[in-house]
């Protein structure tokens, strides 16, 4: 079955510094999620990405999905106390497949 | 987007016991799931609520010990039975159709006893 690796499972910045955290797949995706799970929440929604080589921008995160679908990587610059949390991957393979990565989880210094 | 309610939002329960956790949908969703996820640790996945039909089991869980109900497009239970403390974890639902991400419940934290 389809599996998603994503590393690192966790990563310690002072705040300022920025934090990158990748995701591989083990087969071609149709699009791929990313979640932000504060400590004590539920995951929640952060973008999609669905297109070979597509980069989006939120503020201080860039998504990257790689040109053969199977990988992908958030990038947050200049990390800030606000962006601790686990952050999760999810690959949709098929109409009713989403899989998870295992997450990062960030934890900043202040 | 949908929302979805989850209750309780946490128990303590006595060794032996069972606790069913609901999930409220607002909306009509193809998919549904549980996970269960220890504080700070990966969420994994028990199984797929398939609606009208037995639950979609994962490695390692069994429908004995977690029985899943899903009578409509909205809703769907999951009962932890004869409980140990093994089971003490956070429990989640999870929704999706075809076209649209994922949304989860605000989480069940178990803690038995």
């Amino acid at each position: 079955g389809q599996q998603v690796m994503q590393i690192p499972q966790y990563q310690h910045v002072q705040e300022g510094e920025d934090f990158t955290t990748y995701c591989n797949s083990s087969t071609t995706l149709s699009n791929i999620q990313w979640y932000k799970q504060r400590p004590g929440g539920h995951p929640v929604f952060l973008i999609q990405l669905v297109k070979s080589g597509e980069v989006k921008k939120q503020k201080r995160l860039t998504f990257q999905f790689g040109e053969a679908k199977k990988n992908s990587s958030l990038h947050i610059t200049a990390t800030q106390t606000t962006d601790v949390g686990t952050y999760f991957c999810a690959g949709r393979g098929g109409y009713s497949t989403l899989t998870f990565g295992k997450g990062t989880m960030l934890l900043v210094s202040p | 987007s949908a929302v979805i309610s989850q209750k309780p939002s946490r128990d303590i329960c006595q060794r032996g016991t069972s606790l069913t956790i609901q999930c409220q949908v607002d909306s009509q969703v193809t998919m549904m799931f549980w996970y269960r996820q220890q504080p700070g640790q990966s969420l994994t996945l028990i199984a797929t609520a398939n609606q009208g039909s037995e639950a979609t089991y994962e490695s390692g869980f069994v429908i004995d010990k977690f029985p899943i109900s899903r009578p409509n497009l909205t809703f769907s239970t999951l009962t932890v039975s004869n409980m140990s403390p093994e089971d003490s974890s956070i429990y989640l639902c999870s929704a999706f159709n075809a076209d649209t991400e994922a949304f989860f419940g605000q989480g069940t934290r178990l803690t038995v006893v």
